[in-house]
C-alpha cells in the first residue's frame, strides 16, 4: 500500500527565503506526482504535475523534483512571500487513485 | 464559471438523516472523484468512477454511496449520516491521460463542509 510522507508538519520563514518542502513515497511504481497548495477552508489547487518519466517542473518560482528510485519529491518555492502562507501537498498517483501525504504547513512571516 | 462545482457549500444536518452532496463539472473529464478531509487524517478516497458506467470504492467507502448520473455529474450519499461523517468533502476530476501520462491532473470543487449533530 503506497503511503506518502510530508516532512515537516509546518515551517516558518521569513519574507524572502528560499525554502524546501519534502515529499516521500513508499512504492517507486507511480504514474505521476502533484503538488497542490490549499488555503484555509479552501479547495485543492494544482500548482505542479511531473510524469514519472520527467524529473522536474518549473511554473514561476516553484520548481518540483522528482526521485522515483529513491521515492522522493522537492517542492523549491524561490524568493518567498507572504501570500505562499498556506498548507502544500503532495500526492502520488499509480494505478490507483492519488494517494495525498498530510501536507505542510508554510508560514511566511513578513 | 468555476470548473468543478459542489453544492451545497455547507450543511448542518441531524444523525440519522439521508444527505446527498453533488458535483458538476465542465471541464469534460471522464473521471471524477470523492474525497474527505479530516484534520490530521489528510485527504482520504471515499469513491471513483473511471466513466459513467464504473464506479469503484476508494479507502474508506462504508457509510457512503456514489451515483454517477452522466459524464458530468457525480453524487455521494450518506445514507443515515453520524457524527463521525463531519468533515469536508472533495469532488475531483482528471482525464484519463494516454501514453506515458497514464495519470493526468487533478481538479478539485471548493469544497463541502458537512456536520453531522
Amino acid at each position: 500500500k503506497q503511503e506518502v510522507t510530508q516532512i515537516p508538519a509546518a515551517l516558518s520563514v521569513p519574507e524572502g527565503e528560499n525554502l524546501v518542502l519534502n515529499c516521500s513515497f513508499t512504492d517507486s511504481a507511480i504514474y505521476n506526482l502533484q503538488w497542490f497548495r490549499q488555503d484555509p477552508g479552501k479547495g485543492l489547487t494544482s500548482l505542479l504535475l511531473i510524469q514519472s518519466s520527467q524529473r522536474e517542473q518549473t511554473s514561476g518560482r516553484l520548481n518540483a523534483s522528482l526521485d522515483k528510485s529513491s521515492g522522493r519529491s522537492t517542492l523549491y518555492i524561490a524568493a518567498s512571500q507572504p501570500g505562499d502562507s498556506a498548507t502544500y501537498l503532495c500526492a502520488v498517483g499509480g494505478n490507483t487513485p492519488l494517494v495525498f501525504g498530510k501536507g505542510t504547513r508554510l508560514s511566511v512571516i513578513a | 464559471d468555476a470548473d468543478v462545482t459542489q453544492t451545497p457549500r455547507n450543511r448542518i444536518t441531524k444523525t440519522g438523516k439521508r444527505i446527498m452532496l453533488e458535483c458538476s463539472q465542465t471541464k469534460g473529464h471522464d473521471r471524477m472523484y470523492w474525497y474527505r478531509q479530516d484534520p490530521g487524517l489528510g485527504l482520504r478516497l471515499i469513491y471513483y468512477s473511471f466513466d459513467v458506467k464504473d464506479i469503484n470504492k476508494g479507502e474508506i467507502s462504508d457509510g457512503y454511496s456514489v451515483s454517477r448520473q452522466a459524464q458530468a455529474k457525480f453524487s455521494l450519499s450518506l445514507e443515515s449520516a453520524i457524527p463521525n461523517q463531519t468533515a469536508l468533502y472533495f469532488c475531483a476530476t482528471s482525464d484519463a491521460g494516454t501514453g506515458l501520462a497514464r495519470g493526468n491532473e487533478q481538479f478539485f470543487g471548493p469544497g463541502t463542509r458537512l456536520t453531522v449533530l
